[in-house]
């Protein structure tokens, strides 16, 4: 049963610190998702990939977070520095390449910026 | 600019009636529509997607959805609500003119009571 798999599952942290999330996308997907959740502004994309090149980071905000994919088994998705208002939930999905394809989302990981 | 709204932020439905969780969308082109689950502290699972052909698409757990062009819109429906039916619906929309940029809406929180 192949699943989109991301780590940590939670994390608490204190403001300022680094944290780094990271996906590991279905075998053969080639397009990763980044999404963020809150309960005031809901799922955002933050960023996506297709073949490991990012298409579109417009929804991150560039000072602090930056997403890679150092290969095709591993995205990363980096938030340094961290501030309170980081503290979300944030999923990685997967897909095949075709736009008409669902997209395959992981378990989340629950941040904490305290 | 594609956009998608789900008008209704709850939606409470006795076990056994029928339920519909609405959407509609805005966007260029034809649309690729798509309704996913999200059960709590889990990541979003697809139910169904319209690409083209018959109006009424068939998904998981028994749900259904039906494509109108004229009113732009995508509603949810099962004849029969279950009390696991529980969760947190979101439609997603995606144009058919290039990128894989998709647009989910706000989210319907569904209450199933026995």
């Amino acid at each position: 049963d192949a699943r989109v798999t991301q780590t940590p599952r939670h994390k608490v942290t204190e403001m300022g610190q680094e944290v780094t999330m990271r996906c590991q996308p279905i075998l053969g997907h080639n397009t990763v998702f980044w999404y963020r959740q809150t309960m005031m502004q809901g799922l955002e994309l933050l960023a996506y990939f297709r073949n490991r090149a990012p298409l579109d980071d417009s929804g991150m905000p560039k000072d602090r977070f930056s997403a890679e994919m150092p290969d095709a088994t591993l995205a990363t998705l980096k938030i340094q520095p961290s501030e309170p208002r980081d503290s979300a939930v944030y999923f990685c999905a997967s897909g095949w390449p075709v736009g008409y394809n669902e997209q395959f989302f992981g378990p989340g990981t629950r941040l904490t910026v305290l | 600019a594609q956009s998608v709204a789900q008008p209704e932020d709850q939606v409470n439905v006795a076990e056994g009636n029928p339920l519909t969780v609405k959407c509609t969308y805005s966007v260029s082109g034809n649309p690729y529509l798509f309704w996913y689950v999200q059960y709590p502290n889990r990541g979003l699972q697809f139910l169904l997607k319209y690409i083209t052909g018959d109006n009424l698409v068939k998904g998981s757990y028994g749900f259904e959805a039906e494509f109108n062009k004229s009113q732009t819109s995508f509603h949810l429906k099962k004849p029969s609500a279950l009390v696991s039916d529980s969760a947190l619906y979101f439609c997603a929309v995606r144009g058919n003119t290039g990128g894989f940029k998709t647009i989910f809406g706000a989210g319907t929180r569904l209450f199933v009571k026995a």
